[in-house]
Formats: structure tokens, sequence, C-alpha cells
């Protein structure tokens, strides 16, 4: 069956910390691979997604950065955290090759910048 | 751009009402639409997906939409609320309109259901 899994759960970082989240999905290959956010008052945003190992398209300009080492590896990333990137992070993917396929997400970060 | 508006933020109803979530888009051509729902402790969770064709659509849960392009609407509706409903829900359109799940959420709307 297909999981996707998204660590740690929680996190607490001072401003100016760097950031590492990872997200694996397990159960099928070549999916499409999503980051979402959502700030408080906000609805999810959309802020990476990637078709394919190293082919990653950024919605909104910010302060994070994606990677996808591996096929089912998704990585967000900061060098330098800001307070405003506080939020739920969500990894998503959906099994490529069928556009009526459904997205899954992942049970989340809490994301708290100091 | 695109964008989703569902206006209301907290709604409360009785155990055994009926329910209507609304959600309006803004997009130019034929939507993608999307339902989740998200349950305290639980992750996000597909209801329902409109692409084309019938204009109501069946979710799980009991849940059902009407696609209404010329009131650019896609509202959630329920006939009978349970409790373990309360939750949020959040609609969503895809923005590239070719089922790439490139999804745009609405702010969301927060359900809790009296006993």
């Amino acid at each position: 069956s297909q999981t996707i899994h998204q660590w740690p759960a929680t996190l607490v970082q001072p401003v100016g910390s760097p950031l590492s989240l990872e997200c694996t999905v397990e159960g099928t290959s070549n999916p499409n691979l999503y980051w979402y956010r959502q700030a408080a008052g906000r609805g999810l945003q959309l802020l990476f997604y990637s078709v394919g190992i190293g082919q990653i398209s950024s919605e909104v300009p910010q302060n994070l950065s994606a990677s996808r080492p591996q096929d089912r590896q998704f990585i967000l990333s900061s060098k330098k955290l800001l307070l405003s990137d506080s939020g739920f992070y969500l990894c998503a993917f959906v099994t490529a090759g069928d556009a009526y396929n459904e997205q899954f997400f992942g049970p989340g970060t809490r994301l708290t910048v100091l | 751009a695109q964008s989703v508006t569902q206006p209301d933020i907290h709604i409360t109803v009785s155990e055994g009402a009926s329910l209507e979530l609304r959600c309006n888009y803004s997009y130019g051509a034929t939507p993608y639409l999307f339902w989740y729902v998200q349950s305290p402790g639980q992750g996000l969770q597909l209801l329902l997906k409109y692409f084309s064709g019938d204009t109501l659509v069946q979710g799980i849960k009991g849940f059902e939409a009407e696609f209404k392009r010329s009131q650019s609407s896609f509202n959630l509706r329920k006939p009978s609320v349970h409790w373990s409903d309360a939750a949020e829900y959040s609609c969503a359109v895809d923005r590239s309109g070719a089922g790439s799940y490139q999804l745009t959420f609405g702010k969301g709307t927060k359900l809790s259901v009296i006993p």
C-alpha cells in the first residue's frame, strides 16, 4: 500500500537557524511530490512541486528551498529561518500518469520559529 | 490568478441537522475542484472531487457537493450531521487546470457540532 511519512512531527527553532524537513513515500514509483504550508489564519499554500528527481518548481518567492535527491524523497530546507516561516508544513504525493488519481497528504510538521 | 473563498470561518450546527459549507472559486477555465477534511489529530483527507460530467458529486462519509458554473460555486452538503463530522473543511481548486494537483486552497471552515 502507498504511505507517506514526514518528520519531525513538531519542531521549535530559533530565528536564523537552519531547517530540514523530510518526506518519504512508499508503495509507488515516480510520484509527483508537493510541499504545502499553512500559516496562521490562511489556507494551505503550495510551496514546491516536483515531477522527478532533481526537478523542482517553486510557486512563491520565499526563504525556503526544496530538493528531491531520490525518487521518493522530498526535502524542504532553509539556511536561516525567519519568524514568518512558522506554520504547518504538509508533504503530498500523487501517483504519476493518471490525472484522476488522488493526492495523499502526510501527517505534517508543526514548525514554530522563535 | 486562481483563488478560493470560503466565506464562513466557523459554523456550528446541531447533530442531525443539515449542513451546507460554501465555496466560491475564481478560475478562467473549467476547474478541477476538491473538498478536504482534517479532523483533530488526523491528516488531510479527500472528501470528494469534481473534474467533469455530473455536477452533483458524491463523496465519502455521506457528503455531496454541487458544481454551479454560473455561480462559480462548489458548495458541500450533508443532510444529517454526526458529531464525528466536527472538523476543518477546506475547498481547493487545481491551479494547473490539468489534474496535476497544484492546489489553491481556501482558508477553511471549522465545523462544530452540538450534541
